[in-house]
This record gives C-alpha cells, sequence and structure tokens, in this order.
C-alpha cells in the first residue's frame, strides 16, 4: 500500500481565518514532506520531517506552520493567509532520507 | 544550487506511437533522478527512478536513459495510451544530506487518440 492521504480536498478561507490541512500514511515511513505547487509549476518543497522532528524549513513564512503529532501524521496549520497562497498543497512520505517520496493528492487551497 | 529544466513544454503524440520526454539537469554531482507523472487535479505519480550508477532502466512500458557526459534524461513510454495524458516531472534529489526533491518545470504530454 503506497497510499498518502490528505483532507480536507478542497479548502476556502478568508485572510483572518486559522485551519489546518492533515497528511497521513500508514506505510512506516519516517520522512514527511509539504510541497507547494502553483498552478502550470512544479511542486516547492516548504518543508521536511523526518522522525517526527522538523529537518528543513525552506524559508516559509511563518504563517505556515508544520506539525508532526505521530510519524503517521502531518499537519500545517494555516493563519493570516495572503490570496497569493492559494494553490494544491501536497504531502508526500518517504520511508528514510534515501527513498522514494509517495505523493498525497493535495489540498486545493483558496484564499480569498 | 540544482536546476533541473525540461526542453519541451508541451508534447502530442498519436496513440500507439512512442513518447520521449526529455530533462536537463546542471549539478554533476546529482546521484538520483526520478520521473513522476501528475494528472489533473491529482498528486505526483512515481513512475521510475535512477541512480548515477546506472545508464538505464526499464519499468512497465517505460525506460528511463541517464546520459552523465551532457547532464541529460529522458524517459521513454511505449505504445503511447490516452491514460498516459498527463504532466510529466522529471525531479533530483538535494544535495543537502536531506531527501528534498528539486522539480522540472514539466512537459505535458496529450495523447490523441
Amino acid at each position: 500500500d503506497t497510499e498518502v492521504t490528505q483532507t480536507p480536498k478542497h479548502l476556502v478561507m478568508g485572510m483572518t481565518n486559522k485551519k489546518s490541512l492533515k497528511c497521513e500514511q500508514h506505510m512506516g515511513h519516517r520522512a514527511m514532506y509539504w510541497y507547494k505547487q502553483k498552478a502550470k509549476k512544479p511542486p516547492e518543497l516548504m518543508f521536511v520531517y523526518s522522525y517526527e522532528k522538523l529537518s528543513i524549513n525552506e524559508s516559509v513564512p511563518s504563517r505556515f506552520s508544520p506539525e508532526c503529532p505521530n510519524s503517521s501524521l502531518l499537519n500545517l496549520h494555516l493563519h493570516a493567509l495572503q490570496p497569493e497562497d492559494s494553490a494544491l498543497y501536497l504531502c508526500a512520505s518517504s520511508q528514510a532520507y534515501t527513498d522514494t517520496q509517495y505523493f498525497g493528492p493535495g489540498t486545493r487551497l483558496t484564499v480569498l | 544550487g540544482e536546476s533541473v529544466g525540461l526542453h519541451l513544454p508541451t508534447l502530442s503524440v498519436q496513440e500507439g506511437d512512442n513518447s520521449i520526454i526529455n530533462c536537463a539537469y546542471s549539478n554533476s554531482a546529482s546521484d538520483y533522478f526520478i520521473w513522476y507523472k501528475q494528472e489533473s487535479g491529482k498528486g505526483p505519480q512515481f513512475i521510475i527512478d535512477i541512480r548515477s550508477n546506472m545508464d538505464k532502466r526499464q519499468g512497465q512500458r517505460v525506460t528511463v536513459l541517464l546520459n552523465k557526459t551532457v547532464k541529460h534524461l529522458s524517459l521513454q513510454i511505449a505504445a503511447t495510451q490516452p491514460g498516459d495524458s498527463a504532466v510529466y516531472f522529471c525531479a533530483e534529489k538535494g544535495q543537502t544530506g536531506a531527501n528534498n526533491l528539486f522539480f522540472g518545470t514539466g512537459t505535458r504530454l496529450t495523447v490523441i487518440p
């Protein structure tokens, strides 16, 4: 089973709202990732968690706050976003640093 | 930093023909490359990967070729089917010790029935 699940599938929020994106995998993978993908562009790495610890933050603004409650779950907390943050947010996981990353279907976020 | 690019943004092929999607990279120290397929409204789907100690790797209907001399990567799809229509990304593993991928710009493949 190489499934990564993400909820919600779609999210519309105002600039003053607080919301969270969720990602889950049950493959026993120890590394999890958040990517942002704008329309007609490739995915861009935001955060990397390894063994539930944040290992990479690609200079992401503080209005995005990641959280890894356990080895199967990854959250992305959103607060005071801007319209330009509207994008597809992808979660991925891999067995370890050196292994293939498997992506979830993404959450389509629209900020009004 | 790494730079991964594709030669053509779009490619149209007839159903049943073979497709070739190309990718150039700039970091000669890169040692791991992956091809992903992304259909509309979905996340990237792993197709095939290759390490720098190999020149060629084959999967089901797909072959990846790596030419380290000219830093070029290609994905060949045999007997292309309508279900192959998607955006294809090559990705390069970063060299910072972690598994951060750098994606190319993508090629949209359209299969004409």
